[in-house]
């Protein structure tokens, strides 16, 4: 059984479009983030919920837009699409900051 | 500024060689310490967590521990199947719920 799961695994788009990528976890935890990862792996905090509840939002560009329709989805919407916007984007669910990350969604604009 | 800094970036290592990894950080009054594998094309797995100085905490071939500044991951006569990229990761002192995860050790061992 998936843990944490993406979709799409893949996307490729070109510049100005909008996007979305969908995450579920099954295992019942009450936390879930969204990293993005770069060419260089860091891997970096974007936006976290604990019950639906936004409870960290970095500084991300407010064409990112994340949507929690329930504690164990957590969705991410993108507006017009930059070039550097391309990397993978992590979500992750945890227990007691634990954190089990999803299989990633590789973006690539063009 | 960096929080965490990880070295070195790749290590190379023959099947048995043991070796260790390396994790500093910056933050000040730490909360909690955590490491991570990622092997290609997946997402981080979790490993440890690691809270006082001088815990430690092991599995299998891996053991890490933690100091006031800095954390290790010892791998112990790996195989090539510990090939991966390793993180580390902390939680920043002012939100429990926010993590700097560094840059990450590559490890390649070679049969």
């Amino acid at each position: 059984d998936t843990a944490v799961s993406q979709t799409p695994k893949y996307l490729v788009t070109q510049m100005g479009n909008d996007k979305s990528i969908k995450c579920e976890q099954n295992l019942g935890h009450d936390t879930m983030y969204w990293y993005k990862q770069d060419s260089k792996k860091f891997l970096k905090i974007m936006f976290s919920y604990n019950n639906k509840e936004l409870i960290i939002n970095e500084t991300v560009p407010n064409r990112f837009s994340p949507k929690s329709p329930d504690k164990a989805h957590l969705n991410l919407h993108i507006n017009s699409l930059e070039l550097g916007d391309s990397a993978v984007y992590f979500c992750a669910s945890s227990r007691a900051y634990e954190q089990y990350f999803g299989p990633g969604t590789r973006l690539t604009v063009t | 500024e960096d929080q965490v800094t990880q070295s070195p970036e790749a290590l190379r290592l023959q099947e048995g060689e043991s070796s260790s990894l390396n994790c500093s950080y910056t933050v000040s009054g730490l909360r909690g310490l955590f490491w991570y594998r990622q092997d290609p094309g997946k997402g981080p797995e979790f490993l440890f967590t690691l809270y006082s100085a001088g815990e430690e905490k092991e599995k299998e071939r891996l053991k890490a521990t933690l100091t006031k500044k800095e954390s290790f991951l010892h791998i112990t006569a790996p195989k090539p199947e510990d090939s991966a990229t390793y993180l580390c990761a902390v939680q920043a002192p002012d939100n429990f719920n926010k993590f700097y995860f560094g840059s990450g050790t590559k490890l390649n061992v070679k049969p």
